[in-house]
C-alpha cells in the first residue's frame, strides 16, 4: 500500500449517527491534515496535526472530532451532523519542516463521500 | 484578506487546441504557490511548486508559470486524458513554520474533446 488512504470511500449517515472515518500515510510524513471540499467552494481547511499534536484547528464545530493517534494515522469522529455537512472529506499528509519554511507539497488520498439524510 | 481567484471556472478545448488557466491572488509575502489536478472522484494530485516570480515548470503538456500577481498554467496541445479540475493554492506567510497551510481556488475544469 502506497500513498494517503482514506476508508470508507462513501458513507451514509443519519444526523443522529456516530461514525469514523480513518486515514492512513505510507510516505513517512510527519504532518497530517483534514479538509472538506464542497461543490463550487474552495477546498476548506478544518484540522492540522504535526509530529501528532494538533497545531490548527480552524474553527469546526464540534461535532467534528479528530484523532491522530500517531504519524500515519488519522481519524475524524462524527456524531449529530447536519445535512450541510455532506461533502467530499479529503486527508492529506506533508514532510512539514522543523525551524525552516515549509513548502512540501500536499499528497491527498481519495477521500470520503459523506451524505447526511 | 488573503484571496485566491481562477479563471475560467470551465473550459472546453478541442483536442490539440492550446489555452492557459489563471490563478490570480492577493497575499503578500508568498512562500510558494502550488498547482495540482483532481480527477472525478479522487483527490488532488500535485503537479507543480512555484516560488518566486519568474520561475516556470513543465511537465508533458503542461507548463506553469509565475509573477508577483498571479500564475498560469498553460496547456499546450492537450488530449483528452488532461480533462481534470486543476486548482491552484498558494502558501502565505506563516507563524508557525511545522505545518503548511495552503489557501485554494476553486478550480477550473478542463475538457478536451477528441
Amino acid at each position: 500500500e502506497t500513498g494517503v488512504t482514506q476508508t470508507p470511500r462513501h458513507l451514509v449517515m443519519g444526523m443522529t449517527n456516530k461514525k469514523s472515518l480513518k486515514c492512513e500515510q505510507h510516505l513517512g510524513h510527519n504532518a497530517m491534515y483534514w479538509y472538506k471540499q464542497s461543490a463550487k467552494k474552495p477546498l476548506e481547511l478544518m484540522f492540522v496535526y504535526s509530529l501528532e499534536e494538533r497545531v490548527e484547528n480552524n474553527s469546526v464545530p464540534s461535532r467534528f472530532s479528530p484523532e491522530c493517534p500517531n504519524s500515519s494515522h488519522l481519524f475524524l469522529h462524527l456524531h449529530t451532523l447536519q445535512p450541510e455537512d455532506s461533502a467530499l472529506y479529503l486527508c492529506a499528509s506533508s514532510q512539514g519542516s522543523t525551524g525552516g519554511i515549509g513548502n512540501s507539497p500536499l499528497h491527498f488520498g481519495n477521500g470520503t463521500r459523506l451524505t447526511v439524510t | 484578506e488573503d484571496q485566491v481567484t481562477q479563471s475560467p471556472e470551465a473550459l472546453r478545448l478541442q483536442e490539440g487546441e492550446s489555452s492557459s488557466l489563471n490563478c490570480s491572488y492577493t497575499v503578500s509575502g508568498l512562500r510558494g504557490l502550488f498547482w495540482y489536478r483532481q480527477d472525478p472522484g479522487k483527490g488532488p494530485e500535485f503537479l507543480f511548486t512555484l516560488y518566486s516570480a519568474g520561475e516556470e515548470k513543465e511537465k508533458e503538456r503542461l507548463k506553469a508559470t509565475l509573477t508577483k500577481k498571479e500564475s498560469f498554467l498553460h496547456i499546450t496541445a492537450p488530449k483528452p486524458e488532461d480533462s481534470a479540475t486543476y486548482l491552484c493554492a498558494v502558501q502565505p506567510p506563516s507563524p508557525s513554520y511545522n505545518t503548511d497551510k495552503l489557501i485554494f481556488g476553486t478550480g477550473t475544469r478542463l475538457q478536451v474533446f477528441p
